[in-house]
């Protein structure tokens, strides 16, 4: 398995409040993903990212921002989270070449906004 | 955002039998074609990366192949085992200076005893 972890696994929270998911990589991979996945839609891409400090917006990027301060980690952040946003969010990396190579997934994040 | 369409949208095929089911992407600007296999309450798990017209892969039962010039690739799984169940996802990647998976809906599969 490739080395992605995800923190929190599981989220409960309020509209309005702020939250932020952490996806922590030891592989060393260039390239972070944050995907959401809701009933439906399947996976579907909020943010990327292809380096330190080097983010780019996704299909589904409104209400979410993101940071990328070290390789090893990608943060996902709801400023003022909604009820909409309730769903599971997938980190996955990849390599030197992006989306023409492998993606690995972490195990998920499931988010509950009441 | 690309227009992927995965059929069928699900699939019961009887142990032992064997089965495929399609991708269909547009075939304009193609970089690369990825299939998943996602079991339930785990996260997806890569199986190929295809990028050349005429591409086949093979993992084990499980094989692809791939038509970029029409915008199809089929996932075929040889003599179908219980644990082949699981939902197969495909996500054609188109470059253009962003990056980034456009995922299919998938297609699920129950293999039935």
């Amino acid at each position: 398995d490739a080395g992605i972890t995800q923190s929190p696994r599981h989220k409960v929270t309020e509209t309005g409040t702020p939250v932020t998911l952490r996806c922590h990589q030891t592989e060393n991979h260039r390239y972070m993903y944050w995907y959401r996945q809701d009933p439906g839609h399947g996976l579907r891409l909020i943010h990327y990212s292809y380096g330190v400090k080097d983010t780019d917006k996704g299909e589904v990027s409104d209400g979410y921002s993101v940071s990328r301060s070290k390789t090893e980690d990608f943060l996902l952040t709801l400023e003022s989270a909604t009820s909409s946003q309730t769903s599971v969010y997938f980190c996955a990396i990849s390599d030197e070449r992006g989306s023409t190579d492998t993606q690995y997934f972490g195990p998920g994040t499931r988010l509950t906004v009441l | 955002i690309l227009n992927v369409e995965q059929s069928p949208q699900s699939l019961h095929v009887q142990e032992g039998d064997s089965t495929n089911f399609t991708c269909s992407f547009p075939s304009s600007n193609f970089y690369a074609l990825h299939w998943y296999r996602w079991e339930t309450a785990k996260s997806p798990e890569a199986l190929f990366v295809m990028t050349l017209n005429g591409d086949e892969k093979k993992k084990g039962r499980i094989s692809a192949t791939l038509n970029t010039k029409e915008g199809y690739s089929y996932l075929y799984i040889k003599g179908s085992q219980p644990e082949d169940s699981a939902t197969y996802l495909c996500a054609p990647y188109s470059g253009g200076g962003a990056d980034g998976l456009t995922f299919g809906k998938g297609t699920h599969l129950i293999i039935q005893p």
